[in-house]
Parts: C-alpha cells; structure tokens; sequence
C-alpha cells in the first residue's frame, strides 16, 4: 500500500464548531506531516511527528491541535477556527528526514 | 532564513516542445531536491528527486539537474502533453531535517 489516505474529502464548520481531520498511512512510515496550502500558493508545513512524538510545530495557533495515536495514524483537532483558515489541509508521510514525502488527497474544509 | 525561488511562474508551451523551470536555493546545506506536480484540485505527486551527490537524473521525458556551485536546480519535461498541464513546486531539503523550503510554484500550460 503507498498511499496517504485522508478523510474527510470536505468540510464545512461554524467558528464555534469542533471537528477532526483524520490521515491515515500503512508504509511503515515513521515521520508523518500536516501543512496547509492556500489557493496557488505551495504547502505550508504545520506540524510533523516523528516516531509518535510532535518534532516540529511551526508557531501554529492553539485552535489547531494534532494528535498522533499510533505510527499509521494522524489527526488534527479544530477549534474556534476563523474564515481566514479556510484552505486545503494536506497530510503526508516520509520513510526519514529529507526523503520524499507522499501526499494524502487533502482535505477542504471552509469555516463559515 | 532559507528560501527557494522558482522561476517562471507560469510557462505556456506548444504541444510537443520542452519546458524547463528553473529554481535558485539559499541554504549550500541543502543535499535533497525533490519535484511535486499538483494538477488542478488534486494532491501533489512526487514526478522526480535529486540528491546533492547527482548532478542529472532521468526518468522518461522528465530530468532534473543540479548546479551544487551554483545552488540550481532544474526540471526539464520534453516532449510536452496536454496532461502535463499543472502547477510545479520544486524544494528543498537539508540533511537530518523533516522540512521541506518549497518554491512559490510555475503554472505550466501545454497547448494542443
């Protein structure tokens, strides 16, 4: 299996909503990303997890918070998300630092 | 801090002739260089990598090259197809690091 698997396809919230984004990956990976990509921009890393543990977090606001329960899954939890957060969330994974990434479909969501 | 930048960023070609983007990186650090294709709405693929210890790699009608001298690399497709048509985003990456230093992305367009 080499892909990334991304659930949901789209989304929409309320700023007042709590919800989920769920990554899933089955290629032993053990490095595993969340970025977010604005319209004819490229992705912007978020946060990474490497064996489980969060390695890297990119200043992102508390309304963002990600979870790595085990090594094949990825989520991130979304709180009291603004407009201006509406955008492509895009999952990946990686064998180890600075080797290809796989990228999941991504997931659109839109805050309203 | 580092930065990529990638030139043009759209390109539009006839049917059948070659296009070359070309990107610039800041950190001389940087030994991996992969390639991402996104087309419209969908995930972005990994189409060719380079490490700093190659200076040309090929696959098909895609290579890349890498001027470590200079810090630039570069994708060459030839022999252009319409499903070819996406946005390219060239990066960068340094030993022992999960981050990727993207490029701003070349809108590629081939014309039937």
């Amino acid at each position: 299996d080499t892909e990334v698997t991304q659930t949901p396809k789209h989304l929409v919230m309320g700023m007042t909503n709590k919800k989920s984004l769920k990554c899933e990956q089955h290629m032993g990976h053990r490095a595993m990303y969340w970025y977010k990509q604005k319209a004819k921009k490229p992705p912007e890393l978020m946060f990474v997890y490497s064996y489980e543990k969060l390695s890297i977090n990119e200043s992102v606001p508390s309304r963002f918070s990600p979870e790595c329960p085990n090594s094949s899954l990825l989520n991130l939890h979304l709180h009291a998300l603004q407009p201006e957060d509406s955008a492509l969330y895009l999952c990946a994974s990686s064998q180890a630092p600075d080797y290809e990434q796989y990228f999941g479909p991504g997931t659109r969501l839109t805050v309203t | 801090g580092e930065n990529v930048e990638q030139h043009p960023s759209t390109l539009s070609v006839q049917e059948g002739d070659s296009a070359v983007i070309k990107c610039t990186y800041s950190d001389s650090a940087s030994n991996y260089f992969p390639w991402y294709k996104q087309e419209l709405g969908k995930r972005p693929q990994l189409i060719i990598d380079i490490r700093s210890n190659v200076g040309e790699k090929k696959d098909q009608r895609i290579a890349v090259t890498l001027n470590k001298t200079a810090k630039h690399f570069s994708l060459h497709i030839t022999e252009t197809q319409p499903e070819d048509s996406a946005v390219y985003f060239c990066a960068a990456s340094s030993p022992g690091t999960y981050k990727y230093i993207f490029g701003t992305g070349t809108r590629l367009k081939v014309l039937a």
